[in-house]
């Protein structure tokens, strides 16, 4: 299947800083990327859609200007968590959906932000 | 919106077979999907469903009934590594994965 990688894979930091998270598709070109959330014994939350070369489309609850998105590849989305707290502390994965894989999202290893 | 329902857990054991059900109520629908994912991990693609229909695949099966809004995931010859969380997962209208809850599934010995 599709291979989608995520770095980092887990990042500690503190309160105040920003944390940027790379997601990249190795092997095709993923036209669009999401962005999920998941906190502990929970289910993954879509955060926002990223389509290469426009804004992304953010989920209703989720801040624009807390979490920036640019894709700007076909093969490359990051996620900024800016000024994170520490309730940002969450499990970030990124997904992509390329042109010819019949609609199916590949999921990337996931990054661990813990905020201290 | 999308409602996504799946048992919380499930047991089974080794050798046998399981099958986790899930309903769903969408205002669009671009076809259903099954993640499994262990503890700590990225879910990784199971099966796609957008026909009616039973999919094959090794020992995993999926089936689909659109006009119930109903799905089954089934797993046959259970071994331990099967135990993990199993995601059922609808596609919408623009394609964003709306996930149920997770039934976590615990194969004894």
């Amino acid at each position: 299947g599709a291979v989608v990688s995520q770095h980092p894979s887990r990042v500690i930091c503190k309160s105040g800083t920003s944390v940027k998270i790379e997601c990249r598709s190795l092997d095709f070109q993923a036209t669009t990327m999401f962005w999920y959330r998941q906190f502990p014994k929970q289910s993954l939350m879509l955060m926002a859609t990223s389509n290469e070369g426009s804004k992304a489309t953010y989920e209703q609850g989720v801040e624009k200007d807390k979490f920036l998105i640019n894709h700007a590849s076909l093969t490359l989305s990051t996620l900024t968590v800016t000024s994170a707290h520490p309730e940002d502390s969450s499990f970030y994965i990124c997904s992509a959906e390329g042109q010819g894989v019949t609609d199916t999202q590949y999921f990337g290893p996931g990054t661990r932000l813990t905020v201290l | 919106g999308q409602n996504i329902d799946q048992p919380t857990e499930m047991t089974a054991t080794e050798g046998a077979i399981v099958q986790i059900n899930c309903t769903y109520q969408t205002s669009g629908f671009n076809g259903l999907f099954w993640y499994q994912q262990h503890a700590g991990e990225a879910p990784t693609f199971l099966s796609y469903n957008v026909l009616d229909g039973l999919e094959e695949k090794g020992r995993f099966s999926s089936f689909l009934s659109r006009s119930k809004g109903y799905s089954y995931l089934l797993l046959k010859e259970l071994q331990m590594k099967d135990s993990a969380s199993y995601l059922c997962a609808v596609s919408g209208s623009a394609r964003q994965l709306t996930f149920g809850s997770g039934t976590q599934l615990t194969v004894l010995p």
